[in-house]
């Protein structure tokens, strides 16, 4: 089945503690991305990637980091998680460097930092 | 999850009626939009979507319309049911670029 999966689906964690959200999808997509979706502010694009070893800011990338070694990962990588990332979180993968062509969304990965 | 839908304008209809669903957007450079449907729980699913040399597209009981002239999109739903109950998004992508803005939701909620 094609699909975008994330792990974990929920998280709570404390600030300060290093944590990792997996994205991976069987699509042989090229363009991936992370969104973060807020109550009152919709989904907001925090990193994004073309195609291996290369990724780029999206609206909102403060406190994050991304890393694509590999077609089919894009892990979303928060080094000193605070309370302000508290979110519910989207991986996207599109194939054909995500120009004109609906986007595949993952299941989401809730966090809580506190 | 639940709390997407929080602060969101909301769209109450009788099951059977049709809805619209409005967005505005504010780039005159978008080329391409698409529509999201967003259950309670779930990532966002693709609807339909229009690109800019077109004003009308049609899918199974949806329909886009696209009013470049005023910047709006609308996204109609016939004979909406209960399982169309969910928040819906537009999103937009510049020409130039290769990345989507998306709106911020609207909730549709169909009663029996």
């Amino acid at each position: 089945e094609a699909q975008v999966t994330q792990n974990p689906r929920y998280l709570i964690t404390v600030t300060g503690k290093k944590l990792t959200v997996t994205c991976s999808q069987n699509m042989n997509h090229e363009y991936m991305s992370w969104y973060r979706q807020d109550p009152g502010l919709g989904l907001r694009q925090i990193y994004y990637s073309m195609n291996v070893e290369v990724t780029d800011k999206g609206d909102v990338p403060e406190g994050y980091k991304v890393s694509r070694k590999e077609k089919r990962n894009f892990p979303l990588i928060l080094e000193s998680p605070s309370p302000n990332q508290t979110s519910l979180y989207f991986c996207a993968s599109t194939p054909e460097g995500g120009t004109n062509n609906e986007q595949f969304f993952g299941p989401g990965t809730r966090l809580t930092v506190l | 999850g639940e709390s997407v839908g929080l602060h969101l304008p909301t769209l109450s209809v009788q099951e059977g009626d049709n809805s619209i669903i409005n967005c505005a957007y504010s780039n005159s450079a978008s080329d391409y939009f698409i529509w999201y449907k967003q259950e309670s729980g779930k990532g966002p699913q693709f609807i339909i979507d229009i690109r800019s040399n077109m004003d009308k597209r049609q899918g199974q009981r949806v329909t886009v319309l696209l009013n470049k002239t005023v910047k709006h999109l609308s996204l109609q739903i016939a004979a909406t049911q209960p399982g169309d109950s969910a928040v819906y998004f537009c999103a937009e992508k510049d020409s130039g670029y290769s990345t989507l803005t998306f709106g911020k939701g609207t909730m549709l909620l169909v009663s029996p």
